[in-house]
């Protein structure tokens, strides 16, 4: 079946402008996660959404990062008033909760680069 | 979730076995191992998983030390497409208030050489 997609695959801005990340999971994945890469470097977790729990957003670098999730389905990464260092690849993952694994299947990512 | 350490880079030759180290020495009771892999200009890629027993897949197998200190990935007979950044994961199951977020280190870099 599908997998989780994500678009824009790139998003060219200048400083100061806000941009919208989408991410659709994979059908039926009830937990979704976004996470950032800088060049050359890891992961960094940012947010989660499980279902109509309350979101984790404890990984959230500042105020101008926010997301949004509509039920079990796509979810909207903001972030407002760019800024230089929020160029990276940011990446989402869904996973199908239940038992006592899940495993996170990810998007291809979306390379923000802010001018 | 416990810290992991790998080593930055390794060579493999095509058709070989890779072998991917990696320490976890402050893994607790309920800690799962993972590994996913990353290839250029692409969202990571789960590989497998296990808690205390040897796992395999049609990808790998995983082979973690009796005292789960350290486990080794095992690719069995590399291929060029298997050249990308391998990271290992320590992470508590989702569920129980745990949300499950992976925590990614460096990784080690495998290039697979012709």
């Amino acid at each position: 079946g599908a997998g989780v997609s994500q678009s824009p695959s790139n998003k060219v801005t200048e400083k100061g402008k806000d941009v919208e990340l989408r991410c659709d999971p994979i059908s039926g994945h009830t937990a979704l996660y976004w996470y950032r890469q800088r060049l050359g470097q890891g992961l960094e977790f940012l947010i989660y959404f499980q279902g109509n729990s309350a979101p984790d957003k404890s990984g959230l670098p500042s105020d101008r990062f926010s997301a949004e999730r509509t039920g079990e389905s796509v979810s909207t990464l903001t972030i407002q008033r760019t800024q230089q260092e929020d160029s990276a690849v940011y990446l989402c993952a869904s996973s199908l909760e239940g038992g006592d694994t899940d495993t996170q299947y990810f998007g291809p990512g979306t390379r923000l680069t802010v001018l | 979730d416990a810290k992991t350490t790998q080593p930055p880079s390794m060579d493999c030759a095509e058709g070989r076995a890779a072998n991917l180290p990696c320490n976890h020495s402050t893994i607790s009771g309920n800690e799962y191992v993972y590994w996913y892999r990353q290839i250029h200009s692409q969202g990571p890629q789960y590989i497998i998983h296990g808690l205390k027993n040897n796992e395999t897949n049609e990808m790998a197998s995983l082979i973690i030390t009796e005292d789960r200190k350290s486990s080794t990935l095992i690719l069995p007979h590399a291929t060029l497409r298997d050249t990308a950044v391998y990271y290992c994961i320590v992470r508590l199951f989702h569920g129980s208030g745990n949300t499950g977020k992976l925590i990614f280190g460096q990784g080690t870099t495998l290039q697979v050489k012709p």
